[in-house]
């Protein structure tokens, strides 16, 4: 079945450590998104590339890495920079850079700093 | 900030009830999607109305667009408890690639 896979659910982190969630998708799309959710807050953008070896910032990169070195991989590095890193980490593809249309989601990763 | 407002925050009916929710953005946009969310999981996509269409249907699920109000409704019909979810929507302003999501209405239906 084609769709989007991210590990781990849920991870743990003691403060000052980096973290790294994985993306991978089967649908063969070009564009690939991170979103952070927080309670109350809806989703916002942190990164987002449209073809490999680019991504561009969203509205909250502050403290978070990207790569895409392969079309089905998107993985999101949350730094010792990030100072609130704990929320709920959603991962998504759509067909075409450039064409806005269906987003389809991951299940999500869990980020807790003790 | 671009992202879109949802209205109500929080609906709670009665299974069989319609539940309506409305969503407003800022910016001139492409298209406007509505996706649901159960709690914990990731979204998924229901409907997509571009900006040069009016009304949109889809099995129980209405979706209205008013470009000059900068606003969108979802109508749910005959609601059952397993529609019980968070609801966002989500634009996608002509300005570039990136999808804004509002932020969000709690739906409860009650058995």
């Amino acid at each position: 079945d084609g769709g989007i896979t991210q590990s781990p659910k849920y991870l743990f982190r003691k403060e000052g450590q980096n973290v790294t969630l994985s993306c991978e998708q089967n649908l063969n799309h070009d564009a690939m998104y991170w979103y952070r959710q927080d309670p109350g807050q809806g989703l916002r953008l942190i990164y987002y590339s449209q073809i490999v070896n680019d991504f561009q910032k969203g509205d909250i990169a502050e403290g978070y890495s990207v790569s895409r070195e392969k079309k089905e991989s998107f993985p999101l590095t949350v730094t010792s920079a990030q100072k609130n890193p704990t929320a709920f980490y959603l991962c998504a593809s759509s067909i075409r850079a450039g064409e806005t249309g269906e987003l389809f989601f991951g299940e999500g990763s869990r980020l807790t700093v003790l | 900030s671009q992202q879109g407002e949802e209205d109500p925050q929080a609906l709670s009916i009665q299974e069989g009830e319609n539940a309506t929710m409305n969503c407003s953005y800022k910016t001139s946009i492409n298209n406007l999607q509505w996706y649901r969310q159960n709690s914990g999981r990731g979204l998924v996509h229901l409907i997509l109305i571009r900006s040069n269409e009016r009304e949109k249907h889809s099995g129980r699920l209405r979706v209205t667009l008013d470009t000059s109000k900068k606003s969108s409704s979802l109508l749910i019909t005959a609601s059952r408890a397993a529609d019980t979810a968070s609801y966002f929507c989500a634009t996608d302003p002509n300005t570039g690639n990136q999808f804004y999501f509002g932020t969000g209405t709690s739906l409860t239906v009650i058995p």
